[in-house]
């Protein structure tokens, strides 16, 4: 909502840059991950997943690159527009079927026209 | 595409009284879970449920308590509301996968206010 904001790092860009938000994440056996996107006001809104057996995947104007050595995943954003501005967050589990994701606390993406 | 709905998107109550959020899903997806997202803390999982009549607790049961007597309706309760329940509360669901684990979709969200 309008709060989840918060104490959260920002990344301020303009109209048509490319955009690359990071996330560290904590469980090295973590095999599966998502990246969400959330407006203010609305509910987490999928993005685009990665399991382990890739390092690279792209959808729509998104790429999400996973470096498990390092523990890291990032989120590539081409042609950032104002509409992209909200919070971003990761996701990690176990790719096992009974898992639960673990939520990384979220960066704020703030495109000026 | 999948749609999760919740009840309400905002609402207001006592302290002491009983509360019900309702979180409903129409794409037959068997795994069910509700969140609380407070600013500094993200989000954490209160309960889960992989099937009608199942539920696990998750990272902060205390308070809370679910019901699924429906594969797509999953309720969660708070007995005797709080002023620290006071949050935004999430519904998602999930398919169930054979060694797979997938998507959570959420729902728009219901920001509760406990007074």
């Amino acid at each position: 909502g309008e709060s989840v904001g918060l104490h959260l790092p920002t990344l301020s860009v303009q109209e048509g840059d490319n955009s690359i938000i990071n996330c560290a994440y904590s469980n090295s056996a973590s095999d599966y991950f998502i990246w969400y996107k959330q407006e203010s006001g609305k509910g987490p809104q999928f993005i685009i997943d990665i399991r382990s057996n890739m390092d690279k995947r792209q959808g729509q104007r998104v790429t999400v690159l996973l470096n498990k050595t390092v523990k890291h995943l990032s989120l590539q954003i081409a042609a950032t527009q104002p509409g992209d501005s909200a919070v971003y967050f990761c996701a990690e589990t176990l790719d096992s079927g009974y898992s639960t994701l673990t939520f990384g606390k979220g960066t704020m993406l703030l495109v000026s026209p | 595409d999948v749609k999760v709905t919740q009840s309400s998107r905002y609402l207001v109550k006592r302290t002491g009284e009983k509360v019900f959020l309702e979180c409903v899903q129409d794409m037959d997806h068997e795994n069910m879970f509700w969140y609380r997202q407070d600013p500094g803390l993200g989000l954490r999982l209160i309960y889960f449920s992989y099937d009608v009549k199942m539920k696990e607790k998750g990272d902060i049961p205390e308070g809370y308590s679910v019901s699924r007597e429906k594969k797509e309706r999953f309720s969660l309760i708070l007995e005797s509301a709080s002023t620290n329940q006071t949050s935004m509360y999430l519904c998602a669901s999930s398919l169930s996968g054979a060694g797979y684990t997938d998507t959570q979709y959420f729902g728009p969200g219901t920001r509760l206010t406990v007074l």
